[in-house]
C-alpha cells in the first residue's frame, strides 16, 4: 500500500520562527511535491523535486525554500513564518511526469 | 501554467441521485485526473483518462473527454454520503516540468440523506 506521511497533522508557529515540515514516501518515487492549499485559491504549487538534491520553483515559492537529501524524503523550510503562511500544506509525490500523484494527509500550520 | 476549472463551483443533491462535475482546461494535454478530497486531508486519485480516449469508467464513476472542447466532465451515479467531498481535476501535460502541476479550486460536494 502507498504511503505518503507528514510529519505533523497541526502545528502552531509564532511570527518569525524557522519552520520544518517534512514529508516521507515509501514508494521509490523520483518527483515529490509541496503545495499550499487555501480557501477559494484551490491547490497551488510551492515547490517540486524531481530527484535528489533536484528542485524547481512553482507557482508561488517566495518566502519557502526545499530540500532533499535522500530520495525519500522532501522539506519544506519557512525561513521566517510569517502569518500569510497559515495554510494547509499538502505533500505528493508521483514516479513520473504526469502520472498520478499520491498525497500525504497535509499539515495545518497556523502562524501567530 | 495550466489549470483546470471546475463547475459548479458547489453540487448539493439528494442521496441516491447522480452527481456531474465538470473541467475545462486551456492548453492541450497528455492525460487529465481527478482527485477526491475529503475534509481536512489529502487528496486521494480517482480516475486518470488519455487524451486518446473519449470516456472511462471506474466503479460508480464515469469520465468522459473532449478535447476538442478542452473539457472533462465526471459523473458519479448513485451517490452516497461517503461522496461528500471536494473533487479537482488535474490536466497535465508532459515535459513542462513544474508548469502544469495546478490544481483547479474544485467542485465541493455535498450528498443529503
Amino acid at each position: 500500500d502507498v504511503k505518503v506521511t507528514q510529519s505533523s497533522r497541526y502545528l502552531v508557529k509564532r511570527t518569525g520562527e524557522k519552520v520544518f515540515l517534512e514529508c516521507v514516501q515509501d514508494m521509490d518515487h523520483e518527483n515529490m511535491f509541496w503545495y499550499r492549499q487555501d480557501p477559494g485559491l484551490g491547490l497551488r504549487l510551492i515547490y517540486f523535486s524531481y530527484d535528489v538534491k533536484m528542485k524547481e520553483k512553482g507557482d508561488i515559492p517566495e518566502g519557502y525554500s526545499v530540500s532533499r537529501e535522500k530520495k525519500e524524503r522532501f522539506s519544506l523550510i519557512l525561513e521566517s513564518a510569517s502569518t500569510n503562511q497559515t495554510s494547509m500544506y499538502l505533500c505528493a509525490s508521483c514516479t513520473s511526469l504526469p502520472d498520478t500523484q499520491y498525497f500525504g494527509p497535509g499539515t495545518r500550520l497556523t502562524v501567530l | 501554467s495550466q489549470q483546470g476549472e471546475e463547475d459548479p463551483q458547489a453540487l448539493s443533491i439528494q442521496e441516491g441521485e447522480n452527481a456531474t462535475m465538470n473541467c475545462s482546461y486551456k492548453t492541450s494535454i497528455n492525460n487529465l485526473q481527478w482527485y477526491r478530497q475529503n475534509s481536512g486531508r489529502g487528496l486521494v486519485h480517482l480516475i486518470l483518462i488519455r487524451s486518446n480516449e473519449r470516456e472511462k469508467h471506474s466503479g460508480r464513476l464515469r469520465v468522459t473527454l473532449d478535447t476538442s472542447k478542452k473539457s472533462s466532465s465526471l459523473l458519479i451515479t448513485a451517490s452516497r454520503a461517503a461522496d461528500t467531498a471536494s473533487y479537482f481535476c488535474a490536466p497535465w501535460r508532459a515535459g513542462g516540468g513544474a508548469d502544469g502541476l495546478t490544481f483547479g479550486k474544485g467542485t465541493h460536494l455535498i450528498i443529503q440523506p
